[in-house]
């Protein structure tokens, strides 16, 4: 149980478009849902936090007007790369819980490459 | 939430048993220390997570010193698959869940 899908799992684009990234959680319905980026040889740093029918709450330095999340049901959250630039070319991973209280399942992650 | 510290990398013969340390010397009485492991380019994967209490389950055991200062996570039986980078984090459930990864421990099993 706890299985969390993310699509696509890679995508290139070219730069100036946006890109949306999906999270699902399949079995279970998740409170909260979580975005996160990782470049190469780096850890997972928190982007924002989602909660279902609320504005996500976004940590500092990440640009919310650039970066777009949406959950709009217990089972799906979407993240969306607006006007990409090669600098967003990362690893994007999300994660979702089913309780404040419980562990986070994480996704497959979705590379991201803006050529 | 607390910060956490462990070592860069270690590495473990196959089939002895991995012990990965981590340090979390501000933690308070409402934080939860949880265990994670990432494959390369894959998404984290739950190992384990406890309070106070040793803790033990199919995966791995977590020994949480009493003080909860540190903590170890133990691989009995370490295999060629569970290299992997493995992060440590600590986190207060009464003030939100959010996760901040460290930096983890890249465990190399060798055969």
């Amino acid at each position: 149980g706890a299985v969390v899908s993310q699509h696509p799992s890679w995508v290139i684009c070219k730069s100036g478009t946006s890109v949306k990234i999906e999270c699902r959680s399949l079995d279970f319905q998740a409170t909260t849902m979580f975005w996160y980026r990782q470049f190469p040889k780096q850890s997972l740093m928190l982007m924002a936090t989602s909660n279902e029918g609320s504005k996500a709450t976004y940590e500092q330095g990440v640009e919310k007007d650039k970066f777009l999340i949406n959950h709009a049901s217990l089972t799906l959250s979407t993240l969306t790369v607006t006007s990409a630039h090669p600098e967003d070319s990362s690893f994007y991973i999300c994660s979702a819980s089913f309780s404040r209280y419980n562990e986070q399942f994480f996704g497959p992650g979705t590379r991201l490459t803006v050529l | 939430d607390a910060k956490t510290t462990q070592p860069t990398s270690m590495d473990c013969a196959e089939g002895r048993a991995a012990n990965l340390p981590c340090n979390h010397s501000t933690i308070s009485g409402n934080e939860y220390v949880y265990w994670y492991r990432q494959i390369h380019s894959q998404g984290p994967q739950y190992i384990i997570h406890g309070l106070k209490n040793n803790e033990t389950n199919e995966m791995a055991s977590l020994i949480i010193t009493e003080d909860r200062k540190s903590s170890t996570l133990i691989l009995p039986h370490a295999t060629l698959r569970d290299t992997a980078v493995y992060y440590c984090i600590v986190r207060d459930s009464n003030t939100g869940n959010q996760f901040y990864f460290g930096t983890g421990t890249s465990l190399t099993v060798i055969p």
